[in-house]
């Protein structure tokens, strides 16, 4: 089964950039979904296929995707950005997630 | 303005069964796939199972398969999760959440607030 793995954790200084790997088996050929869940929030999608943002979703918010690592880029972090940020690909019939990355704003 | 609300989430004896509901409102329900994942008490996000719009195709997470039954009724716009042979490690909060493109691979736009099941031997 394909696999997806993130850093457990990251850390960025208020107003700098963040990037959160998700790191696959030749995932440059899948469409890479992000999500950003809050504490006691639903997630929300911010980034799909790969760079693509939703409506309502901050120009702040941007991905790509290369090799075998798609980055979620998040620039001027903000503190209200916090959060835990999933990857998420579809493989074999099934919706595969990333284990998660928790963003700490210093 | 999309809303998904999820129900029916409780506690409930290890082998045991349960019925989650997930109603849908302020988009045309069956035009679109649906989807439950579910997120265990700290940990990460596990989708659970898909239903195509017309309920003619289904796919089903290996961890569930032959104990959770994923079903829609597009008369009453709404979603449903039977899960039966409850175990202790299905405890998570149950969101439903909709597919935006049934054309494209799948990926979730909106998601409900979530249920809570909780199973315990």
């Amino acid at each position: 089964s394909y696999e997806l793995t993130q850093p457990l954790s990251v850390s960025v200084a208020l107003g700098q950039t963040a990037r959160i790997t998700c790191g696959g088996y030749e995932i440059v050929t899948r469409n890479v979904h992000w999500y950003q869940q809050k504490p006691g929030q639903a997630p929300v999608l911010v980034i799909y296929r790969d760079s693509n943002r939703p409506s309502g979703i901050p120009e702040r918010f941007s991905g790509s995707n290369s090799g075998n690592t798609a980055t979620l880029i998040i620039s001027r972090v903000q503190a209200g950005d916090e959060a835990d940020f999933y990857c998420q690909v579809w493989d074999s019939n099934t919706a595969v997630f990333g284990g998660g990355t928790k963003l700490t704003v210093l | 303005e999309v809303q998904l609300v999820e129900s029916g989430g409780d506690f409930v004896q290890s082998g045991g069964s349960l019925r989650l509901s997930c109603a849908a409102s302020g988009f045309t329900f069956d035009t679109y796939a649906m989807n439950w994942v579910r997120q265990a008490p700290g940990k990460g996000l596990e989708w659970v199972s898909y239903i195509s719009s017309s309920s003619s195709t289904i796919y089903i997470a290996d961890s569930v398969k032959g104990r959770f039954t994923i079903s829609r009724d597009n008369a009453k716009n709404s979603l449903y999760l039977q899960m039966n042979s409850l175990r202790d490690e299905d405890t998570a909060v149950y969101y439903c959440a909709r597919t935006p493109n049934e054309y494209q691979l799948p990926r979730f736009d909106y998601w409900g607030q979530g249920t809570l099941v909780t199973v315990s031997s």
